[in-house]
């Protein structure tokens, strides 16, 4: 089973500064199948980046992702006040098909 | 307006049985993979199970193999989860989740979820 490591675990900014989260794999993932996700308190999970890098219906191109093989990125490029929350990434592969998620980075307002 | 509906969720005591439901609107449900992905509080997200669209194929996440079953009605646009042999770890909000297409070809992610049903397994 892959394993997904998300860094940091806390990342704290300001409004309009810049975010870049990080989530490594154990072993190679298909670019295909590796998603982001934003979940805010209370909420469900909203899909943000699919593929790695495309931006599901809806969201803002300020959320931007990228990556390949262990090392995926998704990058907040000014951050609005709705966008602190906790972000995961997941990927799908193997046979049995089978979906993990990282542990989640909390970005939270410095 | 797409939409994905839990019930069903309570508390229950450990060893019992519990079914939840998942009500999809707005899409077309027969032709859409669905999944179930659950939460414990305070902790990250946990995929549990995967049925196909017609529900000929089904998978399920080791930690729960055997003890649920995922399921699906076409005809009434709704998807369940039957849990049986409950544990203390089971306890979560378990959302279901429709899985993201592009030209017929599977995303290996969630685009539309819903807004979670509570499973507490307690005595």
């Amino acid at each position: 089973e892959i394993v997904l490591t998300q860094s940091p675990g806390t990342l704290s900014l300001s409004p309009g500064e810049r975010a870049t989260l990080s989530c490594r794999a154990r072993q190679s993932v298909s670019s295909s199948y590796l998603a982001w996700y934003q979940q805010r308190p209370g909420q469900a999970p909203r899909l943000l980046i699919y593929g790695a890098s495309s931006r599901a219906t809806g969201i803002p191109d300020r959320f931007s992702g990228s990556g390949s093989g262990t090392d995926f990125t998704l990058t907040l490029s000014r951050l609005e006040p709705e966008d602190f929350a906790v972000y995961y990434c997941q990927q799908y592969g193997g046979s049995p098909p089978r979906y993990t998620f990282g542990q989640g980075t909390k970005l939270e307002i410095k | 307006q797409v939409q994905l509906v839990e019930s069903g969720g309570g508390v229950v005591q450990p060893g019992r049985s519990l079914r939840l439901s998942c009500a999809a609107s707005g899409f077309t449900f027969s032709t859409s993979g669905m999944h179930w992905v659950r939460q414990a509080p305070g902790k990250g997200l946990e995929w549990v199970a995967v049925i196909s669209y017609d529900g000929s194929n089904k998978h399920y996440a080791d930690s729960v193999k055997g003890r649920f079953t995922i399921s699906r009605d076409n005809s009434k646009n709704t998807l369940f989860l039957q849990m049986n042999s409950l544990r203390a770890e089971d306890t979560a909000i378990y959302y279901c989740a429709k899985e993201g297409y592009s030209y017929g070809l599977p995303w290996g992610a969630f685009d539309i979820w819903g807004q979670g049903t509570m499973v507490t397994v307690s005595s």
